[in-house]
């Protein structure tokens, strides 16, 4: 079946720093991907998608590279600011019958000023 | 704001109770998800709605139900409760093609006593 694996947090860094959380999935055929971002007491928030291989997802300074030779779809960001404290989730939508969504575990991320 | 509603935000009940959760989904979306978040479990499809009738089924407990209704909300009933119920529930409604992403409500915080 669809999996994501997303590494395990805590992630604690600084303002500034260079942001990157790793994803990995498991999917038949050609699977959509996607970055929620959840914010302490909130719902999830879509950050940004992929829908094929090489695509680049990017919104508010996140990017993620669609990479169907290394199933990968790897978030990233230049220079967190404290208010990007949240927890993110990877995601995948298969398609087919239906387009549920199969999240990864999440990763909370801490940023300190 | 996602434009998808959930009420109640908040709910507190007994072991044995039932209780009905409402999801309202963004104005033209055919497509209603529910999702349960635990943290022993993570985010975890339940079930999907499109159009009023049910078109797919995750791990979903024999005790919950749902259905969609005509004007396209949902209601998600969950019945004997347990201790382990305790869990925050998602509504999602999407625009069902590949790659359109799911809006997600605030939730309700469900805590069974």
């Amino acid at each position: 079946g669809n999996s994501v694996t997303q590494m395990e947090g805590p992630v604690t860094l600084s303002e500034e720093a260079f942001l990157t959380i790793n994803c990995t999935y498991t999917a038949t055929g050609y699977p959509s991907l996607f970055w929620y971002v959840q914010y302490p007491g909130e719902g999830l928030q879509l950050l940004l998608k992929a829908t094929k291989a090489d695509d680049k997802g990017s919104n508010k300074g996140f990017e993620a590279t669609y990479r169907k030779e290394t199933t990968s779809f790897h978030l990233e960001k230049g220079s967190v600011q404290v208010s990007d404290s949240a927890v993110y989730f990877c995601a995948l939508s298969r398609g087919g019958s239906n387009y549920k969504l199969t999240f990864g575990k999440g990763t909370l991320l801490t940023v300190n000023p | 704001d996602s434009g998808v509603t959930q009420t109640p935000k908040h709910l507190i009940t007994a072991t044995g109770q039932r209780v009905t959760l409402r999801c309202s989904p963004r104005s033209g979306d055919l497509s209603v998800y529910w999702y349960q978040q635990s943290l022993d479990q993570g985010l975890q499809f339940l079930i999907q709605y499109y159009n009023g009738e049910e078109r797919a089924k995750g791990n979903i407990l024999e005790r919950f139900s749902a259905q969609q209704f005509p004007d396209l909300h949902s209601e998600l009933n969950l019945s004997s409760l347990e201790l382990g119920d305790s869990a925050l529930y998602f509504c999602a409604s999407s625009v069902d093609t590949l790659g359109g992403e799911q809006y997600f409500g605030p939730g309700t915080r469900l805590t069974v006593t």
